[in-house]
């Protein structure tokens, strides 16, 4: 059964970095594009990255663009998400989502994670 | 951007009513739209795609339909484990955005 499990989150001060990972399994991650999604506490849904299957694309929400980088190892069966600069509303719960068609860029998530929480904060 | 409005905000429903969310983009994105249900605590599902294809699994009290700027998701007949909140996101183009959230409790 397809599984992704994010790690990494934790507190960290304003300016600092985090390193976010999604560890995939049970489907073939080379084949499938990646989202990261997040949700402030008590907030809606924010759509933050994707990744095309192969890595060749990626795509960010103004929110983070410059400051966030999405990846990929195909090897690992592994989604990151590198983020600098971090802001305090950059608090939320990130969630990695599993593309719905293989090979599609335009789909939305069809498996998530169970979210793993960033705080900002001095 | 494409923005994306959800009305209403907020629904008090009870058991067996039928209940109708729209959700309107600020441009027209065909079909590429998808509806989620999430629970507090746990992460999104997705329950339409494609503005009116039901996903695996789900029940099909669930449906979806419109195309171009307006859009509903409806429950034919809302059940205890309904209630939750909905939301829309539109996967026309980069970035993707989703709507503000449909909160539907009991009434």
């Amino acid at each position: 059964q397809v599984q992704l499990v994010e790690s990494g989150g934790g507190v960290v001060q304003p300016g600092g970095s985090l390193r976010l990972s999604c560890a995939a399994s049970g489907f073939t991650f080379s084949s499938y594009g990646m989202h990261w999604v997040r949700q402030a506490p008590g907030k809606g849904l924010e759509w933050v990255a994707f990744i095309r299957y192969d890595g060749s694309n990626k795509y960010y929400a103004d929110s983070v663009k410059g400051r966030f980088t999405i990846s990929r190892d195909n090897s690992k069966n592994t989604l990151y998400l590198q983020m600098n600069s971090l802001r305090a509303e950059d608090t939320a719960v990130y969630y990695c989502a599993k593309v719905l068609v293989r090979y599609g860029d335009y789909e939305g998530g069809d498996y998530w994670g169970q979210g793993t929480l960033v705080t900002v904060s001095s | 951007d494409i923005q994306l409005t959800q009305s209403p905000s907020f629904l008090s429903a009870s058991v067996g009513d039928r209940v109708t969310i729209t959700c309107r983009a600020s441009q027209g994105i065909s079909s590429y739209l998808a509806w989620y249900q999430q629970k507090p605590g746990k992460a999104p599902k997705l329950l339409i795609y494609a503005a009116s294809t039901l996903q695996s699994g789900v029940p099909s009290r669930f449906s979806g339909s419109g195309s171009g700027t307006e859009f509903t998701l409806t429950i034919s007949s809302l059940q205890p484990e309904d209630f939750a909140t909905y939301y829309c996101q539109q996967l026309n183009s980069y970035p993707q955005t989703f709507g503000q959230g449909t909160k539907v409790e009991i009434k």
